[in-house]
């Protein structure tokens, strides 16, 4: 299994531009999510999926977009790049949602600076 | 909304001695469980350690053990015999309900192992 994968690993954009960070897993599991992580912060939720054309908003969805169209598959896109959103972006896949304490597993990380 | 608080932000201990890292955490819920994740500089997001919160007994893994206080939700981790691999960022999180909304994080310890 290559558990999760994030693709690319490292991405410079300039304000305006849109881009896709790709998130896939194959262990076949249920629950998918994107995390930022800012300096000083600990990682902060932006968009979840509970399953395959499911998904759902965290706690800073603001100028993300997702999409679930297969159980492997779960892209993040950033509509038009703002210097804000420079920070490293985790991918997360469970087992399943419906019980809590699924061992949560993270992908590698993309490090995305928008100037 | 739930919260955890990692009032450490930077931890300093001798090869081989023991360090204990706090968090405490407030929710609502009756059902959830709590993690410690570690990550090196490698960006790697590696789950060190869950607990459960309906069980008393506090989790132990190998060299890591925690000290789980539901009453005054308190989740410290204990590092014995600390090696130099253990240098990271520690991150105590909680996951609670359905667990559809993801994890909430502290802001993190830096642990430095001096040799």
């Amino acid at each position: 299994n290559a558990g999760v994968t994030q693709t690319p690993k490292f991405q410079v954009l300039k304000t305006g531009q849109s881009m896709t960070l790709q998130c896939a897993q194959d262990m076949n599991h249920e629950y998918m999510s994107w995390y930022r992580q800012d300096p000083g912060m600990g990682l902060r939720l932006i968009h979840y999926s509970v399953g395959a054309g499911i998904t759902d908003q965290g706690e800073v969805p603001n100028g993300y977009n997702v999409s679930r169209s297969t159980t492997e598959d779960f892209p993040l896109r950033l509509l038009s790049a703002a210097p804000s959103q420079t920070s490293v972006y985790f991918c997360a896949s469970s087992y399943s949602w419906g019980r809590v304490g699924h061992e949560q597993y993270f992908g590698p990380g993309t490090r995305l600076t928008v100037t | 909304a739930q919260t955890v608080t990692q009032s450490q932000p930077e931890m300093s201990v001798q090869e081989a001695e023991t360090v204990t890292l706090s968090c405490t955490y407030d929710t609502s819920e009756s059902d959830y469980y709590l993690f410690w994740y570690k990550q090196p500089p490698s960006r790697q997001m590696i789950l060190v350690i869950r607990q459960e919160a309906y069980k008393q007994q506090n989790a132990t893994e190998n060299r890591f053990s925690v000290n789980f206080q539901k009453a005054a939700k308190s989740f410290s981790l204990k590092i014995s015999d600390s090696q130099l691999g253990d240098a990271a960022m520690y991150f105590c999180a909680l996951i609670s309900g359905g667990g559809a909304d993801g994890l909430t994080f502290g802001k993190g310890t830096h642990l430095i192992i001096q040799p």
